[in-house]
C-alpha cells in the first residue's frame, strides 16, 4: 500500500456516459497530481492542485475537470465519454509544491469505455 | 515544449546480463527522477539526482545525471526476473515553478530465464 488511495479499481461504462475518479493522498501530502496512462502515450500529465488550489495544467481535455476539497482529495471528471479515453486513470501525491521530491503513485483507475 | 526521450523502448534480457537504459531531456532539467512500475502496477519512485555528474548506486542499480543536467542513465548489473517492468525517467522543467514532472516513454525491460 502505498498510501494514495484510489477508487474504484475498474470501471466500465458506455460513450457519452461520466463518471467521478476520486483519489486520497498520502497523509500529509499537499499536491495531487493526474496522469493518464495508456499504451501509445506513456504517462501524460493532465493536471496539478497543491492545498486545495489548481496549479498546472497539461494536457487535458475540456471534457475532463477536476478539484481538490478541504480534505484534501481529488476527484477527476472525465464527461461525454468517447472510446479514446479508455485508459489507466493515476494520482500521485508529494509533499511539497514542487516536482523536487519523488511522487506516490495510486494503483490507479482502469477506465474502460465501451 | 519540453520532452523527455528513452531509449531503448524496448529491452529483452538475458538472465545474468547487464543492460543500460538512457534519457535525453530537450532542456536542462532541475532534477531527474527515476521510477520502475511492474506489469499491472503503478508506478514506483526509485531515486532522485539532482546535482550535475551525480552518480548513485542502489544495489545493482547504478543512476548517473549527465553534466549539462539534460540526460540520465540507468545501468543494471547482473539482471534478475525480479527487474522485468517499465523503467521511467521524468523531470521538472528549470523553467517551471510548479514543478510538475516530464514522463519520458519508458523502457519495458522483459528478462529471459
Amino acid at each position: 500500500d502505498s498510501g494514495v488511495t484510489q477508487t474504484p479499481k475498474h470501471l466500465i461504462t458506455a460513450t457519452g456516459q461520466r463518471v467521478t475518479l476520486r483519489c486520497s493522498p498520502r497523509s500529509g501530502d499537499l499536491s495531487v497530481y493526474w496522469y493518464q496512462q495508456s499504451l501509445d502515450q506513456g504517462l501524460q500529465f493532465l493536471i496539478q492542485y497543491y492545498n486545495g488550489e489548481e496549479r498546472a495544467k497539461g494536457n487535458i481535455l475540456e471534457r475532463f475537470s477536476a478539484q481538490q476539497f478541504p480534505d484534501l482529495h481529488s476527484e477527476l471528471n472525465l464527461s461525454s465519454l468517447e472510446l479514446g479515453d479508455s485508459a489507466l486513470y493515476f494520482c500521485a501525491s508529494s509533499a511539497r509544491l514542487t516536482g523536487n521530491y519523488g511522487y506516490t503513485f495510486g494503483s490507479g483507475t482502469r477506465l474502460t469505455v465501451v | 515544449g519540453q520532452q523527455v526521450m528513452q531509449i531503448p523502448q524496448y529491452q529483452h534480457v538475458q538472465e545474468g546480463e547487464d543492460f543500460t537504459t538512457y534519457c535525453n531531456s530537450s532542456t536542462t532539467l532541475s532534477n531527474i527522477q527515476w521510477y520502475k512500475q511492474r506489469p499491472g502496477g503503478h508506478p514506483v519512485f526509485l531515486i532522485q539526482l539532482v546535482k550535475s555528474g551525480e552518480v548513485k548506486k542502489q544495489k545493482r542499480l547504478t543512476f548517473q545525471f549527465g553534466e549539462a543536467k539534460k540526460n540520465s542513465s540507468l545501468h543494471i548489473t547482473a539482471t534478475q526476473t525480479t527487474d522485468v517492468g517499465t523503467y521511467f525517467c521524468a523531470g521538472p522543467r528549470t523553467t517551471d515553478s510548479w514543478g510538475k514532472l516530464q514522463f519520458g516513454a519508458g523502457t519495458q525491460v522483459v528478462v529471459t530465464p
